[in-house]
């Protein structure tokens, strides 16, 4: 079973849209979450972190569910430069391989004018 | 953010041949780690350090090696290349002290072998 799973899509939603992503991950002991964005041929950058309490910036909001070992993101009035791939990254169990973190595999995103 | 580069940033070559993808910060960062990423699918970690003279492998098989002579350069080679190495190469950095999760990457790799 992958660390990570998430819907590849691809989403396909016009501007000013409300879009969200979900993803799980297998280890019940992994310590912190993050969304990373990737755009066509370049390579990731962090996103944003995401909390037990949830947390947003800006138009995006994270969310995360320890219990069903779930994570999502929420992208609110879509623009068109919100077109990109965006991977649910996750950092393994204190007491693993230190400084190192498992990504999914994407979910694409297409917003149209 | 962070300066790291990678070179080249195109590669065709033929089967057989050794490459070097070169990788450098100049940013004094201890960790670093070189990942695969074929279009399309997620990265996989191949080779990570934590400082000079320090090396491991990551999750996915590779038939690559790396270097950590200095702290700014982690080379990545690849001694006979075949087309199943062609993919995108991603080369990242951790500030010193900073949590994993501030990986900067690099521009990547991309090579393909003939």
């Amino acid at each position: 079973r992958k660390e990570v799973e998430q819907d590849p899509g691809p989403f396909n939603v016009p501007e000013g849209a409300t879009v969200a992503f979900n993803c799980t991950y297998s280890n019940s002991a992994s310590q912190s979450f993050f969304w990373y964005r990737q755009d066509c041929r370049k390579e990731p950058k962090l996103l944003m972190s995401v909390y037990s309490s949830g947390n947003e910036d800006g138009r995006f909001t994270a969310q995360l569910n320890r219990a069903s070992q779930y994570i999502s993101l929420l992208i609110r009035d879509s623009k068109l430069s919100d077109s990109a791939t965006y991977l649910c990254v996750v950092n393994p169990p204190r007491g693993s391989t230190l400084g190192r973190l498992y990504f999914g595999r994407g979910t694409q995103l297409t917003v149209w004018p | 953010e962070a300066d790291i580069y990678q070179t080249p940033r195109y590669l065709v070559i033929g089967t057989g041949k050794k490459i070097t993808l070169e990788c450098s910060q100049t940013m004094g960062h201890d960790k670093m780690y070189w990942y695969q990423q074929d279009p399309g699918m997620e990265l996989h970690l191949i080779h990570y350090s934590y400082g000079v003279n320090s090396t491991e492998k990551g999750d996915l098989s590779s038939e690559s090696t790396v270097s950590r002579i200095r702290t700014e350069h982690f080379p990545l080679t690849l001694e006979s290349a075949r087309p199943s190495h062609t993919s995108q190469y991603l080369c990242a950095s951790v500030p010193a002290g900073g949590p994993s999760d501030t990986q900067y990457f690099g521009p990547g790799t991309r090579l393909t072998v003939l």
